[in-house]
């Protein structure tokens, strides 16, 4: 099955500047890519949902990057505020519809801002 | 988040049985339960795909699902172990629609066992 690397575990940024998350993943299948955010004591919620198909993704205040080359998707958080500090988790899940509706999670990674 | 509901909030228990209720007011087709251990992500226990239970991790026999309808989702738990303490999420999702299909997830409900 899919296995999904993610890093860094931690990340600390100061109010104003970038962060930068980073998931790899293995197999060369088409997948769905997803971003989720989770705040303490609260689910997950979906940032953004990424299409093999597209490279290059504006969300509010982020940017998802879709590496197809290297297998790689990425968040960048630009100008990070204190509000952003939560653990982010990468999901994919296979395109194919086999009847596997699995989504692989990364390990997550937990991000702190700096005021 | 009011689209997916749980209860209870949160749980304590002895080696005792209890249910885990859930309910979604997306109209999705898929619902799934997930447990996510402390510093964890998210692991999937069970998928129900149209009260169908298709996808059974090999999770303890102690967790039982039921679904009794399409909105619906039960975890019942019989002897709780220590290692069962965790947040539960429920969340579904409408397959079949490729390109709308995502994963929304309740508030979860967090269990401690003693």
């Amino acid at each position: 099955g899919e296995q999904v690397e993610q890093r860094p575990p931690h990340l600390s940024v100061r109010e104003g500047d970038s962060a930068v998350i980073i998931c790899t993943y293995t197999d060369p299948n088409s997948y769905y890519f997803f971003w989720y955010k989770q705040e303490p004591g609260a689910g997950l919620q979906l940032l953004m949902k990424v299409f093999s198909s597209t490279e290059i993704n504006e969300g509010q205040g982020f940017t998802v990057l879709l590496n197809k080359k290297d297998k790689q998707l990425s968040l960048n958080l630009t100008a990070a505020h204190p509000g952003d500090s939560a653990v982010y988790f990468c999901a994919v899940r296979p395109i194919v519809n086999t009847g596997n509706y699995k989504y692989v999670f990364g390990a997550g990674t937990r991000l702190k801002v700096i005021a | 988040n009011t689209k997916i509901t749980q209860s209870p909030r949160y749980l304590i228990l002895g080696r005792a049985n209890k249910s885990l209720e859930c309910e979604q007011h997306l109209g999705h087709n898929a619902m799934y339960w997930y447990k996510q251990s402390a510093e964890k992500p998210p692991e999937l226990m069970f998928l129900y795909n149209l009260k169908q239970l298709i996808r059974n991790e090999t999770v303890p026999s102690r967790f039982i699902p039921e679904c009794p309808d399409s909105s619906k989702l039960l975890l019942h738990i019989s002897a709780v172990d220590p290692e069962d303490s965790a947040v539960y999420f429920c969340a579904s999702s409408q397959v079949g629609t490729e390109n709308n299909e995502r994963l929304f997830f309740g508030h979860g409900t967090k269990l401690s066992v003693l």
